[in-house]
């Protein structure tokens, strides 16, 4: 199906352990976001790519990493996972990122993560 | 501490109601986006405003771009339940970034 999408839905992984949130694309989206939304603190961005092979640090990137040799990917991986980092994961592509672009955001349903 | 600052945190109301939401800066924007968040979804985009002192009109909704474009507002004119969500503005200077958002609650 044409869209957005994220997978898994849910994920309870074991502090300590590497897990990886999937994120596809089906537009050719040129930029893609990751962001994690934790109450009172809205959406906050963690990395975004302007382009396949182009990636940078967004507000709070540490203890995640991320890759996109395909345009239509954008995996997050949590090197080693951490109470902390229990939230719920969004990701989002846009074709533009400059007023004279489209730069609508569009949104997967999110992923949402349990560290225990 | 967040560049795009939004009050009231949260705001719960009656039916038919007014509401406005307040989305402010020092900073100046090129533009400032609106979205929409319901529970357990994702945003969705409501509308992008560019030019200083703008007001568009979706349905009962008005957004007004400040005229020295460092801030931005959201009326609810007549409230429904079905505008209960989370709405976020935001902006796009290839790092996608949002402000903490405000919780409306519209009660029937």
């Amino acid at each position: 199906d044409a869209g957005i999408t994220q997978s898994p839905r849910y994920k309870i992984t074991e502090t300590g352990r590497q897990v990886t949130l999937m994120c596809h694309q089906t537009w050719s989206h040129s930029y893609m976001f990751w962001y994690r939304q934790d109450l009172g603190h809205g959406l906050r961005l963690i990395y975004y790519s302007a382009a396949a092979d182009i990636t940078d640090k967004g507000e709070v990137p540490d203890g995640y990493v991320v890759s996109r040799s395909k345009t239509e990917n954008f995996p997050l991986t949590l090197e080693s996972a951490t109470r902390s980092q229990t939230s719920v994961y969004f990701c989002a592509s846009s074709r533009g990122a400059a007023v004279s672009s489209n730069t609508e955001a569009f949104f997967g349903q999110g992923t949402r993560l349990t560290v225990v | 501490t967040q560049l795009l600052e939004q009050s009231p945190q949260f705001l719960s109301i009656q039916e038919g109601e007014n509401l406005t939401v307040y989305c402010n800066s020092s900073s100046v924007f090129s533009s400032l986006q609106w979205y929409r968040q319901e529970p357990g979804e994702g945003p969705v985009l409501l509308v992008t405003v560019v030019t200083g002192g703008e007001v568009k009109k979706l349905k009962r909704l008005t957004f007004q771009f400040g005229d020295a474009r460092k801030d931005s507002s959201l009326h609810i004119t007549a409230a429904q339940p079905g505008d209960t969500g989370l709405y976020l503005c935001a902006f796009n200077d290839y790092k996608l970034s949002f402000g903490a958002g405000t919780t409306v609650t519209v009660r029937a």
